[in-house]
């Protein structure tokens, strides 16, 4: 099975700040047929199910602001506010979808410095 | 508009059995592979099971494999989990969750049910 790690555990970034978390994969989630990065991410509100932020490692879901974005190829990721907003604390994860079982990363609790 | 809504949930006791359902509108639940995904109190979350559009092939995580198994009935745009010899460990909020953009193997979630909560305590 792929291990997935995510990193870090907790974040706390000032207002208007980048905000980074990264996802790395014990094996490449990059399927040479079709060139797509098999790794989305979530984002997770108290009470709330998850949100699909982003797919395919960078497409980003409609609806989703622009200061979200996603990069990286292969087996290592990261997930990018450009620009915190208070909105934004909450649970992140990623996910690999490459091959069963489709793994999550364990989280990474975003918070206001 | 999309929707999905799980039901189901309880109190069960440990060796038990106990079935899921999810009740999805607002789109064409036969051309749709689906998830379940489960949350433990105060922990992440983890996938648990996926059946393509069709039916024809089902995933496990390895946690319940054996025990738990997903099913579809796309005359009642219904999702299924028969849960059995259920475990302390298997307390959670359940979701079921729309493949997004594959009918079969090799997709992540895109649209999530609110949850049902499952308690396996004596």
């Amino acid at each position: 099975d792929i291990v997935v790690t995510q990193s870090p555990d907790s974040l706390a970034v000032s207002l208007g700040e980048r905000a980074t978390i990264n996802c790395k994969s014990s094996r490449s989630v990059l399927n040479s047929s079709n060139n797509k990065n098999y790794l989305s991410w979530y984002q997770q509100k108290p009470g709330q199910p998850p949100k699909l932020l982003i797919y395919w490692a960078s497409t980003r879901e409609s609806g989703v602001p622009d200061r979200f974005s996603g990069s990286g190829s292969g087996t290592d990721f990261t997930l990018t506010i450009s620009s915190l907003q208070a909105e934004d604390v909450a649970l992140y994860y990623c996910q690999l979808y490459y091959s069963a079982p489709y793994t999550f990363g364990q989280g990474t609790k975003l918070e206001i410095k | 508009q999309v929707q999905l809504v799980e039901s189901g949930g309880g109190v069960v006791q440990p060796g038990r059995s106990l079935r899921l359902s999810c009740a999805v509108s607002g789109f064409t639940f036969s051309s749709y592979g689906m998830h379940w995904a489960r949350q433990a109190p105060g922990k992440g979350l983890e996938w648990v099971a996926f059946i393509w559009y069709d039916g024809s092939n089902q995933y496990y995580a390895d946690s319940v494999k054996g025990r738990f198994t997903i099913s579809r009935d796309d005359s009642k745009n219904t999702l299924y989990l028969q849960m059995n010899s259920l475990r302390v460990e298997d307390t959670a909020v359940y979701y079921c969750a729309r493949a997004g953009w594959a009918a079969t193997a090799g997709s992540g979630m895109d649209v999530w049910g609110q949850g049902t909560t499952v308690t396996v305590s004596s």
